[in-house]
């Protein structure tokens, strides 16, 4: 089992350019969400994603994106990027018909400059 | 706003003694979770506490729910240094804090973590 997988790993892009970060879930989980974590602090919640639609959202900008495709893998759009978006993305999976634990996948380290 | 928020910030101990972090929230909860996590990487799944549970055990953890005090403690027995880590808690996330729900399985709140060292 492969767990939750994120790409890539490691990301350094400018102010003002758009980003695109992967995630593939838990084998047999049909929902993923997104979380930033800055230094020093705990994830936040970005939104989540079931059924290829954004279920939930947290208090984020419209910069923020996402999409979920037919396997349940999900990307995170970041547009018009600034130096506060720079921080670890953390994609989550859980089986919502069993109401699982979430896992967390190894993340993406996002650096703006 | 985080619903949970540890304690203590950071805590240093000698290897082979026990650890104890705690956790407290705001609103009631469908259950609590802590979760590890090393040198700014993924994070792992501890243990789940459901809020009709007060104690529960995996290995070298035991975690205790107290729903009238709204606060969790997880408890690491024997320590190792491999157990050096930033120990987070989760609860859902609160409805105030999202920009909206549309159903599906509740996001998590964390609060900022215990970052705990154990010294050889």
């Amino acid at each position: 089992d492969a767990g939750v997988t994120q790409s890539p790993t490691h990301l350094i892009k400018t102010r003002g350019q758009q980003v695109t970060l992967r995630c593939s879930p838990k084998s047999g989980h049909d929902t993923v969400s997104w979380y930033q974590q800055a230094l020093g602090q705990g994830p936040q919640f970005i939104f989540q994603y079931y059924e290829e639609e954004e279920r939930q959202r947290g208090n984020f900008p419209d910069r923020f994106s996402g999409h979920q495709f037919p396997n349940y893998s999900s990307e995170l759009n970041v547009n018009a990027l600034l130096l506060g978006d720079s921080a670890l993305y953390l994609c989550a999976s859980t089986d919502l018909t069993r109401n699982t634990e979430a896992f967390f996948g190894q993340g993406t380290r996002l650096t703006v400059v | 706003s985080q619903q949970g928020e540890e304690d203590p910030q950071a805590l240093s101990i000698q290897e082979g003694e026990n650890a104890t972090m705690n956790c407290s929230y705001k609103t009631s909860i469908n259950n609590l979770q802590w979760y590890r996590q090393n040198s700014g990487r993924g994070l792992v799944h501890l243990i789940l506490i459901r809020s009709n549970e007060r104690e529960k055990h995996s290995g070298r953890l035991r975690v205790t729910l107290d729903t009238s005090k709204k606060s969790s403690s997880l408890l690491i027995t024997a320590s190792r240094a491999a157990d050096t880590a930033s120990y987070f808690c989760a609860t859902d996330i609160e409805p105030s804090d999202l920009f909206y729900s549309g159903g599906g399985a509740d996001g998590l709140t964390f609060g900022k973590g215990t970052h705990l060292i154990i010294q050889p």
